[in-house]
C-alpha cells in the first residue's frame, strides 16, 4: 500500500507558540489530504480538508485562523497550529487521498499521527 | 447526515476464539462504502476490510469477514482465530460514493487475552 508520513511524531511546546506539522504522501500524488483531532479514547474527527492549490475548507467549529492548513504541492499538506493552548493539546492525524484516475473509489491512507503536547 | 454507531466499548476473547464487534449506520444514501479500520498501540490507522454497499456478497479479507446487511443498515466485523497482535481500537466507518469524507464510529477496543 502507499505510505502516507507525518512529522513530527511528537511535540512539546510552550503556549503562545505555533506548530508546524507536516503530512507527506510519499510514492503517490495526492490532491487532496485530510486533517483529522484524535483525543484520548475517541474517534477521529475531521477537522478539514486540504485541496492543493486552492483554500482548505474547514468543518463546523473549526477556527480556520488558529488551525491554518498550506497544500502547497499534490504530495505536501502542512497543519499550523498557531498561539497553542494546552486545550490544542490532541493527537493530529492527516490522511491523503491518491488519485487512481478512474471508478467512484479513491483509496485514503493515513499517517502515523502526530502527538501535541501544549505546556 | 451520516451517523456510525459503535454500541460496544470493550470487548475481549481469548486467543484462537472468533470475536464479533457490532456497527450499525443511518444514512439516505443508496450507494456507499463500510470500513473497519484497526488502531493499534501505536496509533497508526490501518484499513481491515471495505464493503461496497451495491454488492450483496460480504467481503472477506483473511480472518476478518463482515455481516452486512443493508436493509437493517448494519455492517457487523468477524475475527477468527485471534491473534495477540489484533489487540487495538477497531472503528467502523461509512462514506458515500464518490464522497471524501468518512464518518467513524466511536470504537470498540478489542483486547485479545493470551
Amino acid at each position: 500500500g502507499a505510505v502516507v508520513s507525518q512529522h513530527p511524531s511528537r511535540v512539546i511546546c510552550k503556549s503562545g507558540t505555533s506548530v508546524k506539522i507536516e503530512c507527506r504522501s510519499l510514492d503517490f500524488q495526492a490532491t487532496t489530504m485530510f486533517w483529522y483531532r484524535q483525543f484520548p479514547k475517541q474517534s477521529l474527527m475531521l477537522m478539514a480538508t486540504s485541496n492543493e492549490g486552492s483554500k482548505a475548507t474547514y468543518e463546523q467549529g473549526v477556527e480556520k485562523d488558529k488551525f491554518l492548513i498550506n497544500h502547497a504541492s499534490l504530495t505536501l499538506s502542512t497543519l499550523t497550529v498557531t498561539s497553542a493552548h494546552p486545550e490544542d493539546s490532541s493527537f493530529y492525524i492527516c490522511s491523503a487521498r491518491k488519485n487512481s484516475g478512474t471508478g467512484f473509489w479513491n483509496e485514503q491512507f493515513f499517517g502515523p499521527g502526530t502527538r501535541l503536547t501544549v505546556l | 447526515a451520516q451517523t456510525v454507531t459503535q454500541s460496544q466499548p470493550e470487548m475481549s476473547v481469548q486467543e484462537a476464539e472468533t470475536v464479533t464487534l457490532s456497527c450499525t449506520y443511518d444514512t439516505s444514501e443508496s450507494n456507499y462504502y463500510l470500513f473497519w479500520y484497526k488502531q493499534p498501540p501505536s496509533r497508526q490507522m490501518i484499513l481491515v476490510i471495505r464493503q461496497e454497499a451495491y454488492k450483496q456478497q460480504n467481503a472477506t479479507e483473511n480472518r476478518f469477514s463482515v455481516n452486512f446487511q443493508k436493509a437493517a443498515k448494519s455492517f457487523s466485523l468477524k475475527i477468527s482465530d485471534s491473534q495477540l497482535g489484533d489487540t487495538a481500537m477497531y472503528f467502523c466507518a461509512f462514506m458515500k460514493r464518490g464522497g471524501n469524507q468518512f464518518y467513524f464510529g466511536t470504537g470498540t477496543s478489542l483486547t485479545v487475552i493470551p
